[in-house]
């Protein structure tokens, strides 16, 4: 089975900070790899998604994720932070075969970004 | 499209009540979950479906039992609440194609059991 790890619980940033959040992975096979979001009291919404090609993913909002697979890694990174950027944010995988594959999300990393 | 959609919002439950959760979509997604959020531990999934007729388990389904009658509808059931079953309840949806997947996320049910 698949697990996930965030290795920041909660990263407080100044607005136009850079940011960059680590995710790593284990999992044998090839996998899909999605980084979620959540706003404050709202559900999860999808920032990006690797599932081939370009390792570098663009997502919403400016952010962006480079999928390395030799590190089992995915960090999500944004050049310049906003104070709308303050929320929780999930990396997660799944498996990239046929059928059902269960999705794992990671702990999440809370991020707060101070005017 | 209203998307996925959950009632209630809020609940509260006495210990050894049972409860019914709603989730609904329309966007004719044969693929349907329900997750357990609770700080610090992420997303747990309790139970999925992949079409009407067809559920399965997840991480964590103690206490908790679901059907598909429908594409569209996938209730949650609490048979005896208890105390650890406090959580912010998630349902999620998603087509079943290969290379796609994203899953939409309904506002969640946030459940206290006293």
């Amino acid at each position: 089975a698949q697990s996930v790890s965030q290795h920041n619980h909660h990263v407080i940033l100044s607005e136009a900070a850079s940011l960059e959040l680590g995710c790593n992975y284990s999992y044998g096979g090839t996998v899909n790899l999605f980084w979620y979001v959540q706003y404050p009291g709202q559900h999860l919404q999808l920032l990006l998604k690797y599932f081939s090609g370009d390792p570098l993913v663009k997502g919403i909002k400016g952010f962006e994720a480079e999928f390395i697979k030799s590190k089992f890694s995915f960090n999500l990174r944004k050049p310049s932070v906003q104070w709308s950027d303050t929320a929780e944010y999930f990396c997660a995988v799944k498996p990239n075969s046929g059928g059902y594959q269960k999705v794992t999300f990671g702990t999440g990393t809370k991020l707060q970004v101070i005017p | 499209n209203a998307g996925v959609t959950q009632t209630p919002k809020f609940q509260v439950l006495k210990t050894g009540q049972s409860m019914t959760l709603q989730c609904a979509q329309d966007m004719n997604h044969e693929y349907m979950s329900w997750y357990r959020q609770d700080p610090g531990m992420g997303l747990r999934l309790i139970h999925y479906s992949v079409g009407a007729g067809i559920t399965d388990q997840g991480e964590v389904p103690n206490g908790y039992n679901v059907s598909r009658s429908t594409t569209e509808d996938f209730p949650l059931r609490l048979l005896s609440a208890a105390p650890s079953q406090t959580s912010v309840y998630f349902c999620a949806s998603s087509y079943r194609q290969i290379g796609s997947y994203e899953q939409y996320f309904g506002p969640g049910t946030r459940l206290t059991v006293t």
